[in-house]
């Protein structure tokens, strides 16, 4: 059985600090690992996706993999208040076997 | 450009009804997937098409579960004799096939309330 863990949180931070939110998995053979945020009520949305070991950066976000320790952390630097959600992490085998991580609750305190 | 649309966004429905949602993926994209997601839950996976052929199927997918990409192009789902367990948020996504491209790009999701 593939799994994802995440920290179900609620994870709090202060407006403008950076909030780091963890993952980790089970399947080694995974390839493709994504990050999707999702507000209360609606659907996931693409946030950043990394297929190599190392930091990936856009914008106010960082994605890092660590597949040695199958390990993939999503940084969030200059929190906003707009910031507040669940965020999944999802794992799979380049285009097939995702799974989906509960989600970790994000909120962010003006 | 437009995105991932489902129909409806909304079902109320009795117990052991059928309903079928429809799901039409980003245009250019030929890989759909169905997820089903529950309160507090990440979305679990339930099938997916690489154009009209359906290449996985979660075993979690009861005998009461199909769905369906005749053309390549939009899919439907179809939950036979609803049970209030069905209850839940039913995601479409879809991708592209490219190599080096598997970011899934999710619809607004239909929500089923069964009674």
């Amino acid at each position: 059985q593939k799994e994802v863990e995440q920290n179900s949180g609620p994870l709090s931070v202060p407006e403008g600090a950076i909030a780091s939110l963890n993952c980790t998995y089970s399947d080694r053979g995974s390839q493709s690992f994504f990050w999707y945020r999702q507000y209360s009520g609606k659907s996931p949305e693409l946030i950043m996706f990394i297929y190599s070991n190392g930091d990936k950066e856009d914008g106010r976000f960082t994605a890092q993999l660590n597949k040695a320790s199958q390990y993939v952390s999503l940084l969030i630097r200059d929190s906003q208040p707009s910031d507040s959600a669940t965020y999944l992490c999802a794992v799979a085998y380049y285009g097939q076997n995702f799974v989906f991580g509960p989600g970790t609750r994000l909120s962010v305190l003006p | 450009d437009t995105g991932v649309s489902q129909d409806p966004r909304h079902k109320i429905t009795k117990r052991g009804q059928n309903v079928t949602f429809r799901c039409d993926p980003i245009s250019e994209h030929n890989r759909l997937y169905w997820y089903r997601q529950t309160l507090g839950q990440g979305p679990e996976f339930l099938t997916y098409f690489q154009n009209e052929a359906q290449l996985e199927k979660s075993r979690l997918l009861s005998d009461r579960f199909s769905a369906e990409r005749p053309k390549g192009s939009f899919s439907t789902l179809e939950i036979q004799r609803t049970e209030q367990g069905d209850s839940a948020m039913y995601l479409c996504a879809s991708s592209t096939a490219g190599t080096g491209e598997y970011e899934q790009y999710f619809g607004p999701g239909t929500r089923l309330t069964v009674t």
